[in-house]
């Protein structure tokens, strides 16, 4: 059950756009459509942002998207804000019945 | 509207045991998988445990497998984890988290507010 790979973190300037990689292997991100990202401000409840590769949740914003190629997720988030600086989290669902989750990628809004 | 209220937390020493609870409301409890997920101080967000809605499965990380139990009462709307043989490296905020869909690896879409397990001597 090794974490899933994450850069420690990104950073762009608010209006750009910034990808963050969530890598594991066919027994994980690979195989299954059950890919998750959440967003984590520090001292608040993680917020799901994406779930099953690239579907949002009412209410999120729709500059959140989400992709997956091979055994790569990633999460794009366009037009950048203050707010959108937190933590990122991704998870999947594993050919042993569990899940994982990413290390985290901080995202910093220049 | 969905509440998680979890309890349980607290300091205990190396080897001994905790019992968390995770009392859930505004939505039908019965029909959902549920997990527990915990943050260390300073680390990222690690998958702990999870059962399926009737309580007839249950999966478990390897860091827990053995030494953690998670179960849950259908009829009090309540999720349990049952820890034992604590390690310093259970030290925590673990979350209760409900899924979105009717299996538990379909994405977290409400989080409890989170109980602090302290092992330490």
């Amino acid at each position: 059950q090794s974490a899933l790979t994450q850069p420690a973190s990104v950073s762009g300037s608010p209006g750009q756009s910034i990808t963050i990689s969530c890598t594991g292997t066919t027994s994980d991100v690979g195989g299954y459509n059950y890919v998750s990202w959440y967003q984590h401000h520090p001292g608040k409840a993680p917020k799901l942002m994406i779930y099953e590769v690239s579907n949002r949740p009412s209410g999120v914003s729709n500059r959140f998207s989400g992709s997956k190629s091979g055994s790569t997720a990633s999460l794009t988030i366009s037009g950048l804000q203050a707010e959108d600086e937190a933590d990122y989290y991704c998870s999947s669902y594993t050919s042993s019945s569990t899940l994982v989750f990413g290390g985290g990628t901080k995202l910093t809004v220049l | 509207e969905v509440q998680m209220l979890e309890s349980g937390g607290g300091l205990v020493q190396p080897g001994g045991s905790l019992r968390l609870s995770c009392a859930a409301s505004g939505f039908t409890f019965s029909t959902y998988a549920m997990n527990w997920v915990r943050q260390a101080p300073g680390k990222g967000l690690e998958w702990v445990s999870s059962i399926t809605s009737s309580g007839g499965s249950t999966f478990y990380a390897d860091s827990v497998k053995g030494r953690f139990t998670i179960s849950r009462d259908n009829s009090k709307n309540t999720l349990y984890l049952q820890m034992d043989s604590l390690r310093a490296e259970d030290t925590a905020v673990y979350y209760c988290a409900k899924p979105r869909g009717s299996g538990y690896y379909r994405g977290i879409d409400y989080w409890g507010q989170g109980t602090l397990v302290t092992v330490s001597s």
